[in-house]
Formats: C-alpha cells, sequence, structure tokens
C-alpha cells in the first residue's frame, strides 16, 4: 500500500509559472523526500526534509513539512518545458521502519 | 559504476517461466531497496536489505518473489512460475545509510513483460 497520497493528480501550466505539489502521509516519519522521473526513466532524488524542519530550498525548489497535518508541499518556482515530470513524495514511516514509501505521484506538464 | 545499475532493461517472459532481476548498486552503499511500479503508479515497496541481511520482505506479493543479495553488493529478485500480473517496471535502490534516512539512487529499472 502506498503512504503517501500526491495532490493534484496531474498539474499543467505554462513556463515560468510555479508549480505547486502537495503530499499528505499517514504515520509519523523521520523525514520525507521528494523525487522526480522522467518519461520511462528511473526516479531521481530532489529533496529530503527531516521531521524537525519545516522548510527547504534547493535551487528552485521549496519544499515545506507540517507534521502536525502530515503534510507537504513541493513548489517549483519559473517552471521550465525540462520539469515536465511525475513527482512523488516517500516517507520512511518513522522509528526503525525500513520501508521508504512512495505516493501515487502528481504528473506535471510544462508548456512552452 | 557511477550509478545504479540494473540488467537486464527489458525482459519478455512466457506464462510460467523463471525470471531473475539483476541490480548493481553504487559500491559501499549499505541499503538497497526493490521496488515494483505499474504503468501510472508509484512505486511499491518489494523488499529492503541493510547490506546482505533481508529486513524487510514485507512488500514481497507471493512466495514466487524472492531477493537476495549474499555479499552485501550485487542483488537479485528472482520470480518464479511468472504470471501476467508481475507485468511491471522492477526498480532497485541504493543509499548510503540506513533505510530511508538519506538519498536513495535508483536503477533504470528493468521492465518486465509477460506474455
Amino acid at each position: 500500500s502506498q503512504q503517501g497520497e500526491e495532490d493534484p493528480q496531474a498539474l499543467s501550466i505554462q513556463e515560468g509559472e510555479n508549480a505547486t505539489m502537495n503530499c499528505s502521509y499517514k504515520t509519523s516519519i523521520n523525514n520525507l523526500q521528494w523525487y522526480r522521473q522522467n518519461s520511462g526513466r528511473g526516479l531521481v532524488h530532489l529533496i529530503l526534509i527531516r521531521s524537525n524542519e519545516r522548510e527547504k530550498h534547493s535551487g528552485r525548489l521549496r519544499v515545506t513539512l507540517d507534521t502536525s497535518k502530515k503534510s507537504s508541499s513541493l513548489l517549483i518556482t519559473a517552471s521550465r518545458a525540462a520539469d515536465t515530470a511525475s513527482y512523488f513524495c516517500a516517507t520512511d514511516g518513522g522509528g526503525s521502519n525500513y520501508k521508504l514509501t512512495f505516493g501515487k505521484g502528481t504528473l506535471l506538464t510544462v508548456n512552452p | 559504476g557511477a550509478g545504479v545499475s540494473q540488467s537486464p532493461r527489458y525482459k519478455v517472459a512466457k506464462r510460467g517461466q523463471d525470471v531473475a532481476l539483476r541490480c548493481d548498486p553504487i559500491s559501499g552503499h549499505v541499503s538497497l531497496f526493490w521496488y515494483q511500479q505499474a504503468l501510472g503508479q508509484g512505486p511499491e515497496f518489494l523488499t529492503y536489505f541493510q547490506n546482505e541481511a533481508q529486513l524487510d520482505k514485507s512488500g514481497l506479493p507471493s512466495d514466487r518473489f524472492f531477493a537476495e543479495r549474499p555479499e552485501g553488493s550485487v542483488s537479485t529478485l528472482k520470480i518464479q512460475r511468472t504470471q501476467q500480473e508481475d507485468s511491471a517496471v522492477y526498480l532497485c535502490a541504493s543509499s548510503l545509510g540506513f533505510g530511508g534516512n538519506t538519498e536513495a539512487f535508483f536503477g533504470q529499472g528493468t521492465r518486465l513483460t509477460v506474455v
């Protein structure tokens, strides 16, 4: 079963606009990660945020984490056509849980 | 190698055939994960190794699925008596740390088609 649920399932924007994707999860976590998957390719790690962090930045990416609401958001600013991909959040289930559990993903399309 | 390598990239198997999928993780990575990804879905956890120890195999869908990592490096996922519902992309990932505590590096996957 999948721990995280991304929202929306699909998002279509114009180049230059910002894209926001949300992730909700069910159990306690030690950290939450975001990954990107281009069509037919493997997953690429984007950013990891720990449960004691509220916000993290990496280049054009901004991730927030609200452990009280069990939710996270990924913001991509000034989007480019190359950002077109599926985006997944992944959680570790907290404690000594070894699983890295993924959601169903958000398909982002950035139109040139 | 520079990244996680999986072979073969594509495998077509006749129903009932046994298959073996190989994963070469990044050298020195302690953790190794196997995932199954159906079209349009997120990766579903299958199993986790810490070095040679299989600490979690709760995601393996049936006893036809078996994974090993005998020397704590290369791992093999074996599927016996393949069924059509086994058709999916099988992803392997490795990470330097334990469990989901650090960034995981994924291979390109093996696309298995059972006919």
